[in-house]
């Protein structure tokens, strides 16, 4: 079955600067990769996906690259402020299974 | 407003009893899901379904059940052979592996 690794587990950055989470897959039949933001006592919330056919996407502030070949994909925001302090989570999906990672909490510190 | 609606938000259980968390969503969604969240472990599959009267067991799917009786609902039972039932559990659905859509969640914790 797919494994999804995600780091770091913790990051804490300054407003304004930029965070990246990693993440890696072992199944290569993978085509999406979703990130997801959970705040506390909520339920998780898509921020921004990505199919294996794209290598890079980009929505505001926060942008996904896919390497297929190495198979790993990165959450990138830029300007941090303090309402993205969350936990985060990727994801791999197949068409029989999606798995998460296992978070990265991120905190921004004003 | 279209959503999917967990209930209750908190849930209290005795050793040796079954409880069963509800799910419902009105986004006309075929797939849903049931997953557990422990801290530290992110969010492991129990059981999903990708069209009524059909589901499949996800990675930890001892000690529970669910049905799919209609498109909208998708209940979860936690049996009494589940060992640890404390965590957050979240449904979600989705068009067949897509954009998934997360309830707010259930907390259970056994006393």
């Amino acid at each position: 079955g797919e494994n999804v690794e995600q780091h770091p587990s913790t990051l804490s950055v300054q407003e304004g600067d930029s965070a990246v989470i990693k993440c890696t897959y072992s199944d290569s039949a993978s085509n999406y990769f979703p990130w997801y933001k959970q705040e506390l006592g909520k339920g998780p919330q898509l921020i921004i996906d990505i199919r294996s056919n794209v290598g890079e996407k980009k929505d505001q502030r926060i942008a996904v690259t896919l390497n297929k070949t190495a198979k790993h994909f990165s959450l990138h925001i830029t300007e941090t402020q303090p309402e993205d302090s969350a936990v985060y989570f990727c994801a791999a999906g197949t068409p029989n299974q999606f798995y998460f990672g296992t978070g990265t909490s991120l905190t921004v510190i004003p | 407003d279209g959503g999917i609606t967990q209930s209750p938000k908190y849930l209290f259980r005795k050793e040796g009893q079954n409880v069963t968390l509800s799910c419902e969503q009105n986004l006309n969604h075929d797939a849903m899901y049931w997953y557990r969240q422990d801290p530290g472990q992110g969010l492991r599959l129990i059981y999903y379904s990708q069209i009524v009267n059909d589901f499949q067991k996800g990675d930890i799917a001892e000690g529970y059940s669910v049905s799919r009786e209609k498109k909208e609902s998708f209940p979860l039972t936690v049996t009494s052979a589940q060992k640890n039932p404390t965590a957050f559990y979240l449904c979600a659905s989705s068009i067949r592996w897509t954009e998934a859509f997360f309830g707010q969640g259930t907390r259970l914790t056994v006393v």
